[in-house]
């Protein structure tokens, strides 16, 4: 399968833990995308990589979050002292850097923060 | 002001018959993109169509078409014939490139459609 691929797929944790998230792009995809999911509602940004370089954070990505994407291939999503409020859907999508166009997701990750 | 709405939280449709999904949108930006996503149960946002602002005619894929009305900004997704695989969240999303290199999604808040037999 050639798509894009989330690791894990579903994470609960106490408050206050750190937590890690793993998206592996789909292979030669150059821009790499985060969105936080929460109940009820649609995606939201959260930031963007043209390659290694995080050129694009939300406001929503507090100093408690941090994207890597060492490389220009895989990407972490790190959330450190966890709190309630970070229970939701984490997505990554990847695009070439040709399209402006469709971004192709992943399953995601299903945080749950107790 | 909301840049994507969806005004219709559910829908119910009969199988095989036609149904037609909302979107209104609010940019400034005179080059942008609509998209139209699916997301199942399981969660995974499957792309379903795009249209450009400088698009002339409508897009269609398959039993999917969007109806775009520039100067009413909505772009209203169209499905024919559906099916019971259908029955998912459905969301209207839009790209501006006056945003940047980023072409990031703003989403709306989803239309979750029902296929009844």
């Amino acid at each position: 399968d050639t798509g894009v691929s989330q690791d894990p797929r579903h994470k609960i944790t106490k408050r206050g833990q750190n937590v890690t998230f793993r998206c592996d792009p789909i292979s030669e995809h150059n821009r790499l995308y985060w969105y936080r999911q929460t109940l009820g509602q649609g995606p939201e940004f959260l930031t963007y990589f043209q390659n290694e370089a995080q050129l694009e954070k939300s406001r929503l990505l507090s100093d408690r979050f941090s994207a890597e994407r060492p490389k220009g291939s895989f990407s972490t999503l790190e959330i450190q002292r966890t709190e309630q409020g970070d229970s939701a859907m984490y997505l990554c999508a990847s695009s070439p850097d040709y399209s402006y166009n469709e971004q192709f997701f992943g399953p995601g990750t299903r945080l749950t923060v107790l | 002001a909301q840049k994507i709405t969806q005004t219709q939280p559910g829908m119910f449709v009969q199988e095989k018959e036609a149904v037609t999904l909302d979107c209104t949108y609010d940019t400034s930006d005179p080059s942008y993109g609509l998209f139209w996503y699916k997301q199942p149960s399981s969660g995974e946002m499957i792309f379903l169509i795009y249209q450009g602002s400088y698009d002339q005619q409508n897009a269609t894929e398959g039993r999917y078409s969007l109806n775009f009305q520039k100067a009413r900004k909505s772009a209203n997704l169209v499905i024919s014939a559906s099916q019971l695989g259908d029955s998912a969240m459905y969301f209207c999303a839009m790209r501006e490139k006056g945003t940047g290199t980023a072409s990031k999604l703003t989403f709306g808040t989803g239309t979750r459609l029902q296929v009844t037999l």
